[in-house]
């Protein structure tokens, strides 16, 4: 079964570009989570989207961050404009849905964005 | 506001030994606590999880001891193997297990 793919791997920009992050989840997972995980840091959530309802964006910067998830698959995480804070690891990470403890998220390898 | 501390920043064990990586946690309503581990250039991967139902819960070489009182829980790994050399994140959430809050990490190497 493949696991969550994310793209691109590394992303190099220059601060006030916009960068955007692509993410497809496991076959058959209607939850659908982006972290951002800083350097020496656990991950932190980011937007959480129940099929393609974004249920939970409380910690979403919205004022320069947004996501979408079209017809409940794939995923896209944009920034625009990027600023020197925003550079960290950026994880999707998916799961079944099912609701309760046996609910586990897999986690894809992320993107590692630099800010210059 | 930190909700789960995690404790050491970093770990050196020999081969052999056991490792020990603590937890602990301010919000009574967490209930589900797992430990994720995750290699250089990879993400986290769910190693283990306990519910406060019991104090100790194993597998294999990974056992999670649980206090519920003290707000606290810790991941001891058995015969440490230079493979388990990785970063192990301890986490918590409530109601179900999509809400994770974790901790900051520990790196663990393993010297043959």
């Amino acid at each position: 079964e493949a696991g969550v793919v994310q793209s691109p791997r590394y992303k190099i920009i220059e601060k006030k570009q916009p960068v955007a992050f692509w993410c497809n989840p496991i076959s058959g997972h209607n939850t659908l989570y982006w972290y951002r995980q800083n350097l020496g840091q656990g991950p932190e959530l980011l937007i959480r989207y129940e099929n393609e309802e974004a249920v939970d964006d409380s910690q979403l910067p919205k004022d320069r961050f947004s996501a979408e998830r079209l017809k409940g698959v794939d995923s896209t995480l944009k920034i625009q404009p990027a600023e020197l804070g925003d550079s960290a690891v950026y994880l999707c990470a998916s799961s079944l849905g099912a609701g309760g403890h046996t609910d586990t998220q897999y986690f894809g390898p992320g993107t590692r964005l630099t800010v210059l | 506001q930190q909700q789960v501390k995690q404790s050491p920043q970093s770990l050196i064990v020999q081969k052999g030994g056991i490792s020990i990586i603590n937890c602990a946690y301010e919000n009574t309503a967490f209930d589900y606590f797992p430990w994720y581990q995750q290699f250089p250039g990879k993400g986290p991967a769910l190693l283990i999880a306990i519910r406060p139902d019991v104090s100790e819960k194993k597998e294999g070489r990974f056992t999670i001891s649980f206090n519920k009182s003290a707000k606290q829980f810790s991941l001891h790994i058995m015969d440490s193997q230079p493979g388990d050399s990785a970063t192990y994140f301890c986490a918590a959430s409530t109601g179900s297990a999509r809400q994770l809050t974790f901790g900051s990490g520990t790196q663990l190497t393993v010297l043959p």
